[in-house]
């Protein structure tokens, strides 16, 4: 099964600033007939269940501010936030799904306002 | 607007059984492959079983096979997972969640608030 590794497991960021997390897949995740990366990532505030930011690695979902990207290719992939608003505080999750299920997510990572 | 509302999380004892409904609305709900999420206290997601929007294809997490059976009822837009042989690493928030596609794809574009699995003696 795929292993997905975020870094860092937590991070620290001042308003404004920008906030990068990384995620890193045990095997690629680009399929080559359609060259898309099969990645997604997700946010979830405190309480709340997730909610779906990113798909094909660099594809916003309708809604999500444009201060949000998603970037990377093959197995080395950033969620980067421009700069960092009070409502970004959240734990950011990596996805793939490239393969058949099972599905996995990167273990998480924790955003906080410095 | 689409919403996904789960229900039947409890206490359970280590071996026990339980049932989990999730009933959607706001969507053409045969249309779309639905999936199971769970988030143990404190921890990270876990994706746990998915079915196609046909019903004709499930899947299953290493972990639950054997143990879990998800289906559904697409006449009552409800999905269900039936979970037996309950054990304490099976306590749990379990969400359903709403595939892009009729196909199990993996992409989850929206989620219930969750209801709460706890296997304890």
């Amino acid at each position: 099964d795929f292993v997905m590794t975020q870094s860092p497991d937590s991070l620290a960021v001042s308003l404004g600033e920008r906030a990068t997390i990384n995620c890193k897949s045990s095997q690629s995740v680009l399929y080559s007939s359609n060259n898309k990366n099969y990645l997604a990532w997700y946010q979830q505030k405190p309480g709340q269940p997730p909610k779906l930011l990113i798909y094909w690695a660099s594809t916003r979902e309708s809604g999500v501010p444009d201060r949000f990207t998603g970037s990377g290719s093959g197995t080395d992939f950033t969620l980067t936030i421009s700069s960092l608003q009070a409502e970004d505080v959240a734990v950011y999750y990596c996805q793939q799904y490239y393969t058949a299920p099972p599905y996995t997510f990167g273990q998480g990572t924790r955003l906080e306002i410095k | 607007e689409v919403q996904l509302m789960e229900s039947g999380g409890d206490l359970v004892q280590p071996g026990g059984s339980l049932r989990l409904s999730c009933a959607a609305s706001g969507f053409n709900f045969s249309n779309y492959a639905m999936t199971w999420v769970r988030q143990a206290p404190g921890e990270g997601l876990e994706w746990v079983a998915g079915i196609a929007g046909g019903a004709d294809a499930t899947y299953y997490a290493h972990s639950v096979k054997g143990r879990f059976i998800i289906s559904r009822d697409n006449s009552k837009n409800t999905l269900y997972l039936e979970m037996s042989s309950l054990r304490a690493e099976d306590t749990a928030l379990y969400y359903c969640a709403k595939d892009g596609l009729l196909a199990v794809a993996g992409r989850f574009d929206y989620w219930g608030q969750g209801t709460l699995v706890t296997v304890s003696s």
